[in-house]
């Protein structure tokens, strides 16, 4: 039963234009959601979070929002930028993080020249 | 860099050998995570250590075994090693176990099992 879900794998943009990743949850629970961005063997990299609480958060080109009751979050990026192509992942806890984090499969976002 | 430090980053061996991935975590950080990537699988939580105890299990084989020392350090055993064992391993860090603390990642070791 995957709780985190990323259904499209890969996302192709131009540069300049906005990215829009998608991601569902199922687990009611979670109160914190993060995004991580992940180059090929390499550790994922903290992008931003959001708490259960809020439905919108920014941080200069990176914007999450969070509509709790479709249960779904997004993570925009603009402007695109070439560096911006990764894998990004989708990541949730709840109760403190005990547990660990429940990570989606990822989206491989291509930022085209 | 996220502080958090990982040796080896690769490492070959065989089957029925067994390894032990060490991890260092930020400084002050309380709580160490063990994660596993596979070819065709997400990030795979397999165990979580906070000060030295175990907090909690994900999906860790019984041929594996992780511990978190006094200075905080982690280490985690691969015994009995077979092909499938072959993923990149996370090791990740926290100050504690409260919503808000954003969980850092390591660049992960490279386990190759032939």
């Amino acid at each position: 039963d995957q709780q985190v879900k990323q259904n499209s794998p890969s996302l192709s943009v131009q540069e300049g234009r906005i990215s829009i990743l998608n991601c569902d949850y199922t687990n009611s629970m979670f109160d914190y959601f993060l995004w991580y961005k992940k180059y090929p063997a390499e550790g994922p990299t903290f992008l931003i979070s959001i708490s259960s609480i809020k439905d919108k958060n920014e941080d200069g080109r990176f914007t999450v929002f969070l509509n709790k009751s479709a249960k779904h979050l997004s993570l925009h990026i603009v402007p695109s930028q070439p560096g911006d192509s990764a894998v990004y992942f989708c990541a949730a806890y709840s109760g403190g993080g005990a547990d660990g984090l429940t990570f989606g499969k990822g989206t491989h976002l291509i930022i085209q020249p | 860099d996220s502080g958090v430090t990982q040796t080896p980053k690769h490492l070959i061996t065989a089957t029925g050998q067994r390894v032990t991935l060490r991890c260092s975590p930020r400084s002050g950080d309380l709580s160490v995570y063990w994660y596993q990537q596979s070819l065709d699988q997400g990030l795979q939580f397999l165990i979580h250590y906070y000060n030295g105890e175990e907090r909690a299990k994900g999906n860790i084989l019984e041929r594996f075994s992780a511990q978190q020392f006094p200075d905080l350090h982690s280490e985690l055993n691969l015994s009995s090693l077979e092909l499938g064992d072959s993923a990149l391993y996370f090791c990740a860090s926290r100050p504690g176990t409260y919503s808000g603390n954003t969980i850092y990642f390591g660049e992960g070791s490279w386990l190759t099992v032939v």
